[in-house]
Order: structure tokens, then C-alpha cells, then sequence
């Protein structure tokens, strides 16, 4: 079946530092994906919508320059939390969708801890 | 604006013991229904999904889902639950544009099966 990859899955970073999360879909082309962001034992809040060779469209509440999400190709999709601090510890979990046939598949998610 | 309401964030059943979980929807227009099933730190993955067809749907891993327009419910069911289907359960709903576009997750009902 169809496979969305995420890395890293753990990244652990200090307070101020930016880090990159990527989103590949491996065996099909993207025309969409969508940025999630779970809290611990709770469910996914939707971040932002990103469509390939075009600005995402972020959700109301979620600071544009704080994170930063590029989807260069049909295959790859980067989330990128720009001078992280604690509260921005969480899961981040991306979806793709299939360009052909509209199935949504996520990846397995990225745990991001900010001492 | 679209919502899921997901009635009880646990559930726990005894091996062998029917599974019933819980979704309530609210949409303006006619909906997409979708549950999720995700096992700690991993991402989503696919359990069925209503998309106006038959209003009784089958999964994967023996669960079904009936879609009750009257009662605004989507309830998840599997007739006898295993050890390995205990994990995070997420109802979501979208509009329906393309059946994959923007989705709506309710908290999740985390589900504990007892030997």
C-alpha cells in the first residue's frame, strides 16, 4: 500500500534552535498535504494545507513565521519550526494525498522535544 | 463548520467482548465519515469510511460502522474485540470535496482490552 514517510521520527533540540521535519510520499505524487499537530492524549489539530508549488495555507491561530512549511515537489513536504521552545514540544504528524486516486494516507508522525 | 463529538475518552472491554465506540457528527452539508485507529507513537491508519454509499461500512481487523443520519452517528463496532486491537480510536469527518480534503478529528477514544 501507499506509504508516507516522516523524518525524524524523534528529534530532541534546545530552546531557540530550528528544526526541519520532512514528509515524503514514497510511492505516489502529493498534490496535497496536510500539517497536523497532536498534544499528548489528545487529538489532531490541523495546522496548515500545503499544495505543491504553492504558499500553505495555514490554519487561524498558527503562526506563519514560526512554522514554516515548503512542498517543493509532488513527493516532499517540510515542516520547519523556526526558534523552537518548549511549548512547541509535540507530535507532528503530516498526510498526503494521492494525486490520482484522492486517498489520504498519513505518516508515522515526529516526536519534537524542545529542552 | 464541521464537528465531531466522540462520547468517552476510555473504553474498556474483556477479550472476546463486543466493541462499541462512539461518534456523534455535526455538518451543513452531507458528510464524509472516517475512523482512525493509531497504536502509541505512530500515525494514522485507515479503519473504514463512509462516503454516501452504504450506510453500513466495513473495515479492516473485523470492525463496521453504520451511518445514522437521523442520529447524526457514525458508532464503531467489532463483534468480538483481541489484545492487539487496543490502541487510540479517531472519528473524523470532511466535507466531502474529493472525500479527502480538510478532515475534522474528535478527541479519540482510547480503547483497553483485558485479558
Amino acid at each position: 500500500g501507499a506509504v508516507v514517510s516522516q523524518h525524524p521520527s524523534w528529534v530532541i533540540c534546545k530552546s531557540g534552535t530550528s528544526v526541519k521535519i520532512e514528509c515524503r510520499s514514497l510511492d505516489f505524487q502529493a498534490t496535497t498535504m496536510f500539517w497536523y499537530r497532536q498534544f499528548p492524549k489528545q487529538s489532531l489539530m490541523l495546522m496548515a494545507t500545503s499544495n505543491e508549488g504553492s504558499k500553505a495555507t495555514y490554519e487561524q491561530g498558527v503562526e506563519k513565521d514560526k512554522f514554516l512549511i515548503n512542498h517543493a515537489s509532488l513527493t516532499l513536504s517540510t515542516l520547519t519550526v523556526t526558534s523552537a521552545h518548549p511549548e512547541d514540544s509535540s507530535f507532528y504528524i503530516c498526510s498526503a494525498r494521492d494525486g490520482h486516486t484522492g486517498e489520504l494516507f498519513f505518516g508515522e508522525g515526529s516526536r519534537l522535544t524542545v529542552l | 463548520a464541521q464537528s465531531v463529538t466522540q462520547l468517552g475518552s476510555h473504553v474498556s472491554v474483556s477479550e472476546g467482548a463486543l466493541v462499541l465506540l462512539r461518534c456523534n457528527y455535526s455538518s451543513s452539508v452531507p458528510p464524509y465519515l472516517f475512523w482512525y485507529v493509531q497504536y502509541p507513537n505512530q500515525g494514522l491508519q485507515l479503519l473504514l469510511k463512509y462516503t454516501s454509499a452504504a450506510t453500513l461500512v466495513k473495515g479492516i481487523n473485523g470492525f463496521e460502522a453504520e451511518f445514522k443520519k437521523s442520529e447524526t452517528s457514525f458508532h464503531l463496532t467489532k463483534p468480538s474485540a483481541h489484545m492487539s486491537d487496543a490502541a487510540e480510536y479517531f472519528c473524523a469527518v470532511s466535507d466531502g470535496q474529493g472525500g479527502s480534503e480538510k478532515l475534522v478529528f474528535g478527541k479519540g477514544t482510547k480503547l483497553t482490552v483485558n485479558p
